[in-house]
């Protein structure tokens, strides 16, 4: 079974600049869900997607985080524009709902 | 915010040796709790999960103990191998909150010397 796909792995970009993330999960899992890792820290969600709808974003910076899940299954994460405190590995996780998440390789993120 | 941390942040322990992580965590309407493994570069990896009707639950070299009476969480890793240094994360999720959502904590970084 393929795991959790994630692209690009690095990204450095000056501040004030857009990104994009992108994810591919595992298929047949309805949820998906963006993390942000800051450096020591566990993972912090962002936001949470059942199929194509939001179910949580909470936590989500909505003056410059978005993300979306066209079709249900494909998903970006985009930051416009970046901050310092931006700097993180994001993560992408999918499950099937209150069972394990299957974590991607992350996107490691630097903004300078 | 975060009810899930961690007693210590680093362990090392030398190989061949038992290995036990602990967790601390306040929510009392916590239900499901999840260990994960991270290595460095890569992705949490699922380890051993337990809901809170249970209070030991085993799997391949490790055991899960859940103490709901001090809120405790512990991870013991038996026959600790090079591998198995990375750092490990308790994660839960909090009844009533949003099914699938997790709380993490900090995570301990565990050094298994040769």
């Amino acid at each position: 079974e393929a795991g959790v796909a994630q692209s690009p792995r690095y990204k450095i970009i000056e501040k004030r600049q857009s990104v994009a993330f992108w994810c591919n999960p595992i298929s047949g899992h309805a949820t998906l869900y963006w993390y942000q890792q800051i450096l020591g820290q566990g993972p912090k969600l962002l936001i949470q997607f059942q199929n194509n709808g939001v179910v949580d974003d909470s936590q989500l910076p909505k003056d410059r985080f978005s993300a979306e899940r066209l079709k249900g299954v494909d998903s970006t994460l985009k930051i416009q524009p970046a901050k310092l405190e931006d700097s993180a590995v994001y993560l992408c996780a999918s499950g099937r709902g209150q069972e394990e998440q299957y974590f991607g390789p992350g996107t490691r993120l630097t903004v300078t | 915010g975060e009810s899930v941390g961690l007693h210590l942040p680093t362990l090392s322990v030398q190989e061949g040796d038992n290995s036990i992580i602990n967790c601390a965590y306040s929510n009392s309407a916590s239900d499901y709790f999840i260990w994960y493994k991270q290595e460095s570069g890569k992705g949490p990896q699922f380890i051993i999960d337990i809901r809170s009707n249970m209070d030991k639950r085993q799997g391949q070299r490790v055991t899960v103990l859940l103490n709901k009476t001090v809120k405790h969480l512990s991870l013991q890793i038996a026959a600790t191998q090079p591998g198995d240094s990375a750092v490990y994360f308790c994660a839960e999720n909090i009844r009533g909150s949003t099914l699938g959502r997790l709380y993490f904590g900090r995570g301990t970084q565990l050094t298994v010397w040769p």
